[in-house]
């Protein structure tokens, strides 16, 4: 596709329950990364995924947040029992490669609230 | 810490210069970047510097880095209520990772 591409673009769930939401890289990007933009947060970087490396995690805020890239491409971070203060819009960015100066190009992000 | 900072809200009149600062906290990043979010719209990087210049010049923009005080700042000339958005300045963080660490944002309103 011409550009990153997330769904779905807006999700409301009930508290207790698990959310999957989806990213589509950059045709051929193999790098994809996971952010969080909270009100007054700015963007707060969760997960990085680079080829077949593992995926450096440091960035998720509990272990009920885990994401998974299969096949070097689509990318799925799911959350599991959703609390309210998960609510946010999370991005996803991909690049072309790890390093140098490594333009992410980002996604239109999934708005979640959690009621 | 990898805190970023950057002040909330900057309102300029249309045809004047704004200045937007952001305090970075890695001495090591190699790259120091300049990220504009439009409402509704995606983040799509507006401008960058590598770490061994002082000053980019891109058009109306212009990048300042003074690594001493860990300290970047844009300038828009002759700034457009086009330019009204947020703009979020990000360091990659040292390592194999390139993660990006980004700063708050600053939302940068443009009076007629």
């Amino acid at each position: 596709g011409a550009g990153v591409s997330q769904s779905p673009s807006n999700k409301v769930t009930e508290k207790g329950k698990d959310v999957e939401l989806r990213c589509d890289p950059i045709s051929g990007h193999t790098a994809l990364y996971w952010y969080r933009q909270s009100l007054g947060q700015g963007l707060e970087f969760l997960i990085y995924f680079q080829g077949n490396s593992a995926p450096d995690k440091s960035g998720l805020p509990s272990d009920r947040f885990s994401a998974e890239r299969t096949g070097g491409s689509v990318s799925t971070l799911t959350i599991q029992r959703t609390q309210q203060e998960d609510s946010a819009v999370y991005l996803c960015a991909s690049s072309a490669i790890g390093g140098g100066l490594n333009e992410q190009f980002f996604g239109p992000g999934t708005r979640l609230t959690v009621l | 810490g990898e805190d970023v900072e950057q002040s909330l809200f900057l309102s300029v009149r249309e045809g004047d210069s704004s200045v937007i600062n952001c305090t970075y906290t890695d001495s090591s990043s190699t790259y120091l970047y300049w990220y504009k979010q439009e409402p509704g719209a995606g983040l799509q990087l507006l401008t960058y510097i590598f770490s061994n210049m002082d000053m980019k010049q891109d058009q109306r923009l212009t990048v300042l880095l003074n690594k001493k005080d860990k300290h970047l700042s844009l300038r828009i000339a002759d700034t457009q209520t086009g330019d009204s958005a947020i703009y979020f300045c990000a360091e990659n963080y040292g390592g194999a990772t390139n993660k990006l660490i980004f700063g708050t944002g600053t939302l940068l309103a443009v009076q007629p």
